[in-house]
């Protein structure tokens, strides 16, 4: 069965900053791996996605995430927060085909970005 | 259309009340999802729909009755809920079961049981 670990339960920085999101997984199986963010009382946003392919995946709002195989690591970075960028950062993993969890997503417990002025 | 509707966005209830959420989406997607969602928690699956059949069940009590009257239409019948229940339900669609499972979220009713 596949699971996800999100190293960070909270992460503070200031404005302009760069950050890491931390995010380890573990599957049998190859996996696609994807990053949710979700602002207070809204449902889960799409950030990036890695299904194969090139490791550096770019997604919305300037935020990029690396696959590591050997490391088992999917961290989400950003050069430089905003204030906007407040919220709560979700991993989460899928299995290819033949996993036991193979039609699932599974998520980490989340890491709450807070972004100080 | 490329999103995820939800109704209600609120809902309050008390554990006699029989009540149902709706999700839709025109996206063609032919696998539906529900999930519960407790605060400062992730998401938790309950329900997955795929091709209007019930594939995946999460052990969720009875008291939650899922329903795919079409490919575009996802309900969750509630009947004598416990406070417990109290939570954010979203509801998810992807294109095709299991492919990639790239899931689209609605912004989720949030149900508060008395």
């Amino acid at each position: 069965a596949q699971s996800v670990t999100q190293l960070d339960s909270q992460v503070p920085v200031f404005e302009e900053a760069p950050v890491e999101l931390r995010c380890n997984y573990s599957s049998s199986v190859s996996v696609y791996l994807f990053w949710y963010v979700q602002y207070p009382n809204q449902g889960l946003q799409l950030l990036l996605k890695y299904l194969s392919g090139s490791t550096l995946v770019k997604g919305i709002n300037g935020f990029e995430a690396e696959f590591n195989k050997s490391q088992t690591s999917f961290h989400l970075r950003k050069p430089s927060v905003h204030i906007s960028d407040t919220a709560e950062y979700f991993c989460a993993v899928s299995e290819e085909a033949g996993g036991t969890s193979y039609g699932k997503l599974t998520f980490g417990q989340g890491t709450i970005l807070t972004v100080h002025p | 259309d490329t999103e995820v509707t939800q109704t209600p966005k609120h809902l309050v209830m008390g554990m006699t009340n029989k009540k149902s959420l709706k999700c839709e989406q025109h996206m063609g997607h032919r696998a539906m999802y529900w999930y519960k969602q407790k605060a400062k928690k992730p998401p938790e699956l309950m329900f997955v729909y795929s091709y209007e059949k019930l594939s995946i069940n999460e052990s969720v009590p009875s008291r939650f009755s899922p329903e795919c009257p079409n490919s575009s239409l996802l309900n969750l019948h509630l009947h004598a809920l416990q406070p417990e229940d109290s939570a954010l339900y979203l509801c998810a669609s992807s294109s095709r079961p299991g492919l990639n499972n790239e899931q689209f979220f609605g912004p989720g009713t949030r149900l508060t049981v008395l």
